[in-house]
């Protein structure tokens, strides 16, 4: 069945340093791929997403890039900040069938 | 734009009792979910429907039973509460596929459950 792998972190950057959560994904079919964000206390917001290979997916400064040749879907961010601590999720919807898959989560604190 | 509701947003049940959470969306979605998600952790998917009348079984369906009789509710019911069923429940919608893309899922705010 389709898989999400992404890394677990937890990670841990100073402010305005560079940011990449790898995120790679097995899938059959023509699946979407997607980061969400959960904030402390807080149900999960879509960040980002692609519906199509080599679709950039963009907000709030966060971008990954749909890599259909190496099955990824990196979350990067050049210059973090503290507002951005949170749970990032990467998930994938339509693969095999309509189930939405999640990776496990990676918790990034970002210390002023 | 109420978009996906879920009611109550804390319970705290005993041993034993049932309860059922609620889950109403507005957007006319075909598809919906329930996760659960324990403290720390990542995402467990206990059911998914694809629209009224279908469902099927996620990683951890067992414990919980679900209906969809509507295209907008999707209710989850827990019979037996133990505490291993301690945790946020998330419920989710998403639309059907848009030609050959499929748009992003949204989700309720979740409830916090509490067996003791």
């Amino acid at each position: 069945g389709d898989s999400v792998t992404q890394m677990e972190g937890p990670v841990t950057l100073s402010e305005e340093a560079f940011l990449t959560i790898n995120c790679t994904y097995t899938a059959t079919g023509y699946p979407s791929l997607f980061w969400y964000v959960q904030y402390p206390g807080e149900g999960l917001q879509l960040l980002l997403k692609a519906t199509k290979a080599d679709d950039k997916g963009s907000n709030k400064g966060f971008e990954a890039t749909y890599r259909k040749e190496t099955t990824s879907f990196h979350l990067e961010k050049g210059s973090v900040q503290v507002s951005d601590s949170a749970v990032y999720f990467c998930a994938l919807l339509g693969g095999s069938n309509y189930k939405l898959t999640f990776g496990k989560g990676t918790l990034l604190t970002v210390n002023p | 734009n109420a978009g996906v509701t879920q009611t109550p947003k804390f319970r705290i049940l005993k041993i034993g009792q049932s309860m059922t959470l609620q889950c109403t969306q507005d957007m006319n979605h075909n598809y919906m979910y329930w996760y659960r998600q324990d403290p720390g952790m990542g995402l467990k998917l206990i059911y998914y429907s694809v629209g009224a009348g279908i469902t099927d079984k996620g990683e951890v369906p067992n414990g919980y039973n679900v209906s969809r009789s509507t295209t907008e509710d999707f209710p989850l019911r827990l019979e037996l509460a133990a505490p291993s069923q301690t945790s946020v429940y998330f419920c989710a919608s998403s639309p059907p596929r848009q030609g050959a893309s499929w748009t992003e899922a949204f989700f309720g705010q979740g409830t916090r459950l509490t067996v003791v």
